[in-house]
């Protein structure tokens, strides 16, 4: 079955960098866009960032555009959000969430557990 | 940037019927667009519940009851989630969500349904 499991979450103080990883397995990770989507503590979901299935495409959010670079390892099955310049307001649990369609983009079927990112001096 | 409503809480007893909300501002239609479902339990990521376009265009999720439906309401530039006999496991968080053509996608603010 789907197995997204996040990594890399922990305490930064503003301005510093953070790589969040998600590994994948259960299903053949090259096919799928991938997205990362986060939740501030008891509020409702954001969408960060977006990757193609062979990594070419991409696109951001406007609150992280410039500071946040989605990728992914292919031969590795799995997917990275690399997080500089990090601000208070990017505390969050981080999602890495697989996309449903093969053949385009747009929607979320299987998402991992979650990483928990704190921006805190 | 678009933005969906959807209604803070909800409350609905034991059997009953369950009406969910999402609305698009007005001026731009929803009728074109995909809706997506999607429900979180506390301390769980969430969950696809379905996908709604028309009544020829609906995905219902892997293992989602038949009690959860969708639908849209023109007049009220509305995507509705149904849960038709509600029970006690379906309290949680229901979030609404459209991908628009910049490629980004876009969450509506949730809401927190409590089975009385």
């Amino acid at each position: 079955q789907v197995h997204l499991v996040e990594s890399g979450g922990g305490v930064v103080q503003p301005g510093g960098s953070l790589r969040l990883s998600c590994a994948a397995s259960g299903f053949t990770f090259t096919r799928y866009p991938f997205h990362w989507v986060r939740q501030a503590p008891g509020k409702g979901l954001e969408w960060v960032a977006i990757l193609s299935y062979d990594g070419v495409s991409q696109n951001y959010a406007g609150s992280v555009r410039g500071r946040f670079t989605i990728s992914r390892d292919n031969s590795r099955s799995t997917l990275y959000l690399q997080m500089n310049s990090l601000k208070a307001e990017d505390t969050a649990i981080y999602y890495c969430a697989r996309d449903m369609y093969t053949n385009g983009w747009g929607a979320i079927d299987f998402w991992g557990q979650g990483t928990l990112v704190t921006v805190s001096s | 940037q678009a933005v969906l409503t959807q209604p803070a809480s909800l409350s609905a007893s034991p059997g009953a019927s369950a009406s969910l909300t999402c609305t698009y501002p007005s001026g731009i239609k929803f009728a074109p667009y995909r809706i997506y479902w999607y429900q979180q339990k506390p301390g769980s990521p969430p969950q696809f519940l379905l996908r709604y376009t028309s009544d020829s265009d609906y995905l219902q999720g892997s293992g989602v009851p038949s009690r959860f439906s969708g639908s849209k309401d023109a007049s009220a530039n509305a995507a509705i989630l149904l849960i038709s006999g509600v029970q006690s496991e379906d309290e949680a968080d229901y979030f609404c969500m459209i991908w628009v053509t910049s490629a980004s996608m876009i969450f509506g603010g949730g809401t927190k349904l409590t089975v009385l």
